[in-house]
């Protein structure tokens, strides 16, 4: 089945570390996307990526990075830089834009960050 | 700024009641209106797509309205079921943007549905 993949769904970090958060996904999309989600937020944009070995930053880019080698994957790092990295991260990819683009969204099934 | 706001914020109901939750925005240029169902600990998931001609779609036991004159969506849901019992959030898409593909979408903090026996 098409999909996307993320893992790991639970990760537990202590201050000062980098961690990776993984996203892979089947669905031949050219578009993918890091969401971030907090409690009585709506989803914050991250950053994005429309085409192999180019990225664009959200509204929210500082302390993350992200990568875009491969079509299929599109990792986000979380650096110590980010100071408050707990939260509910989603990664989504959609087709490209173009004349009959409707800006739906397919999600993976997030993944758990934790800061101990 | 390019706004949405969904109410109520928490909503519990039995089973088998409908209920409907609202959505209001200030999104310029309008393109199109989104409900998502997102359950617990899991991605959104999409139930309907509303563009700026379409008053009312269905999709089974939900059903969305648009007034694009007032900038007011519904997400309406008949007969409930504990399946139901999920967050519904609400996406504007805005043309014209760089974000998502040239389309910019501005997210809702979403409902908290709770459907109990």
């Amino acid at each position: 089945d098409g999909g996307i993949t993320q893992s790991p769904k639970y990760l537990f970090r202590k201050e000062g570390q980098n961690v990776t958060l993984s996203c892979e996904q089947n669905l031949n999309h050219d578009a993918m996307y890091w969401y971030r989600q907090d409690p009585g937020q709506g989803l914050r944009l991250i950053y994005y990526s429309q085409i192999v070995n180019d990225f664009q930053k959200g509204d929210i880019a500082e302390g993350y990075s992200v990568s875009r080698e491969k079509k299929e994957s599109f990792p986000l790092t979380v650096t110590s830089a980010q100071k408050n990295p707990t939260a509910f991260y989603l990664c989504a990819s959609s087709y490209r834009d173009s004349s009959d683009y409707t800006g739906e969204l397919f999600f993976g099934e997030g993944s758990r960050l934790t800061v101990l | 700024k390019n706004q949405v706001e969904q109410s109520p914020q928490s909503l519990i109901i039995l089973e088998g009641k409908n209920c409907t939750l609202q959505c209001n925005y200030t999104v310029s240029p309008f393109s199109n209106l989104r409900w998502y169902k997102q359950d617990t600990g899991r991605g959104p998931v999409s139930l309907t797509i509303m563009t700026f001609s379409e008053n009312t779609k269905s999709n089974g036991r939900y059903t969305a309205t648009l007034d694009a004159d007032t900038k007011q969506s519904s997400l309406h849901i008949t007969a409930s079921q504990l399946s139901d019992s999920a967050s519904y959030i609400c996406v504007v898409s805005s043309a014209g943007g760089v974000t998502g593909g040239g389309n910019k979408l501005t997210f809702g903090t979403g409902t908290q549905l709770k459907v109990e026996l």
